[in-house]
């Protein structure tokens, strides 16, 4: 099982380079969210999406953009890296909630960016 | 808004003793507390979790606790084992709805456990 699969695993960019981290699960869930990891900072979300089409703010939107055409795919959009944007990613999915309660989110394994 | 606190920053124990990792949140809006631990190069994964209609939740070594009116809920490992040193979270849920959903995390916790 791929469970969630995110790409590249690791990237340097320079100030004022823009990219786009992709993020795909193959376990038909609705939400997707990504979070940076920053040291001593724990997860941060950066937006989250409830289902195909629909997309929100989390904590830390800006400086980054996204998508949901698909419900397999959920790619994050830095347009101007800066040195602040140094960071290790994290994409995740869950199924939702439901009437046997709320599920567990699935976490990629990371893209560590490097802005210089 | 929704917000979650996590103490301490980091716990260093003997190899047996038991752990104890604390979080608050700040919205009652919030009805699921789920923790996850991180390993060294890797993705968090789900440990255990809890809804906020339960006051405690027990799977072996591993303990949830959840205080509604204080807002608070707590991971206790018993007995630890270095296996058990790893970067843990706690997060808290928010909306009543389907239609929300929205994931917060704690700022994380370091655990060392010395053999």
């Amino acid at each position: 099982n791929a469970g969630v699969t995110q790409t590249p695993k690791f990237r340097i960019l320079k100030i004022g380079q823009s990219m786009t981290l992709q993020c795909t699960q193959d376990m038909n869930h609705n939400y997707m969210y990504w979070y940076r990891q920053d040291p001593g900072m724990g997860l941060k979300l950066i937006y989250y999406s409830v289902g195909a089409g629909i997309t929100d703010k989390g904590e830390v939107p800006n400086g980054y953009n996204v998508s949901r055409s698909t419900t397999e795919d959920f790619p994050l959009r830095l347009e101007l890296a800066a040195p602040s944007q140094t960071s290790v990613y994290f994409c995740a999915s869950r199924r939702g909630e439901g009437l046997g309660g709320d599920t567990e989110a699935f976490f990629g394994q990371g893209t560590r960016l490097t802005v210089v | 808004g929704e917000n979650v606190e996590q103490h301490p920053s980091t716990l260093s124990v003997q190899e047996g003793d038991s752990a104890v990792i604390k979080c608050t949140y700040s919205d009652s809006a919030s009805n699921y507390f789920p923790w996850y631990k991180q390993e060294l190069g890797k993705g968090p994964q789900l440990i255990i979790d809890i809804r906020s209609n339960v006051g405690e939740k027990k799977d072996q070594r591993i303990a949830v606790t959840l205080n509604k009116t204080a807002k608070h809920f707590s991971l206790h490992i018993t007995e630890t084992q270095p296996e058990d040193s790893a970067v843990y979270f706690c997060a808290g849920r928010w909306g009543g709805s389907s239609n929300t959903g929205k994931l917060i995390f704690g700022q994380g916790t370091t655990l060392q456990v010395k053999p």
